[in-house]
């Protein structure tokens, strides 16, 4: 019963470099979402995927990029590193149902230097 | 806009002591309110919610909310901490056709002492 898997746990990176958070779910659900968490700020909505082959922009979508490859699977773009961008990023999905909460994953620690 | 409002930073209570989390919250509509909780380096974890119905909701892990619409409040309680229950606590209030795009407060961090 995995939930919501995301990978890596933990990465580093230099100023400039790129990368991708992976983020898988196994409950079917139509929406998912990515959050940045911030000492003291609660979390950030970056962007969401309401369904298969749709994304759209939350609160801080900027310097981001998403893919919804799939059902199953939404993954997050940083073409270009920044230090602002040093922070914990959750993956989430919710059900259909009117009242479905927020499933997270176990987050990913970036560190970019 | 929708906002929330967690007064307090940081708790310290003894373990069996009581425990009760703040949470205000301004939105235009009827609230869907949520209490999620945080253990270090994990996701969070869903303690309870509020749609409709009883004001009084009973979540897991023994914890129990009461929505008070007069205030605007949705405090978190529990009658006897365990020290397991130390970690980050967060509400959340949001519309029920989309709770990924709740809005979140900033975290209660709940320590206890043994």
């Amino acid at each position: 019963n995995a939930g919501v898997t995301q990978t890596p746990k933990f990465q580093v990176l230099k100023t400039g470099q790129s990368m991708t958070l992976q983020c898988a779910q196994d409950m079917n659900h139509n929406s998912m979402y990515w959050y940045r968490q911030d000492p003291g700020m609660g979390l950030r909505l970056i962007y969401y995927s309401a369904s298969e082959g749709t994304t759209d922009k939350g609160e801080v979508p900027n310097g981001y990029n998403v893919s919804r490859l799939n059902k199953r699977e939404f993954s997050l773009r940083l073409e270009s590193a920044a230090p602002s961008q040093t922070s914990v990023y959750f993956c989430a999905s919710t059900g259909d149902r009117v009242n479905s909460p927020l499933h997270f994953g176990n987050g990913t620690r970036l560190t970019v230097t | 806009a929708q906002s929330v409002t967690q007064p307090d930073i940081h708790i310290t209570v003894s373990e069996g002591a009581s425990l009760e989390l703040r949470c205000n919250y301004s939105y235009g509509a009827t609230p869907y309110l949520f209490w999620y909780v945080q253990s270090p380096g994990q996701g969070l974890q869903l303690l309870l919610k509020y749609f409709s119905g009883d004001t009084l909701v009973q979540g897991i892990k023994g914890f129990e909310a009461e929505f008070k619409r007069s205030q605007s409040s949705f405090n978190l309680r529990k009658p006897s901490v365990h020290w397991s229950d130390a970690a980050e606590y967060f509400c959340a209030v949001g519309a029920p056709s989309n709770a990924g795009k709740s809005t979140f407060g900033d975290g209660t961090t709940l320590t206890v002492k043994p």
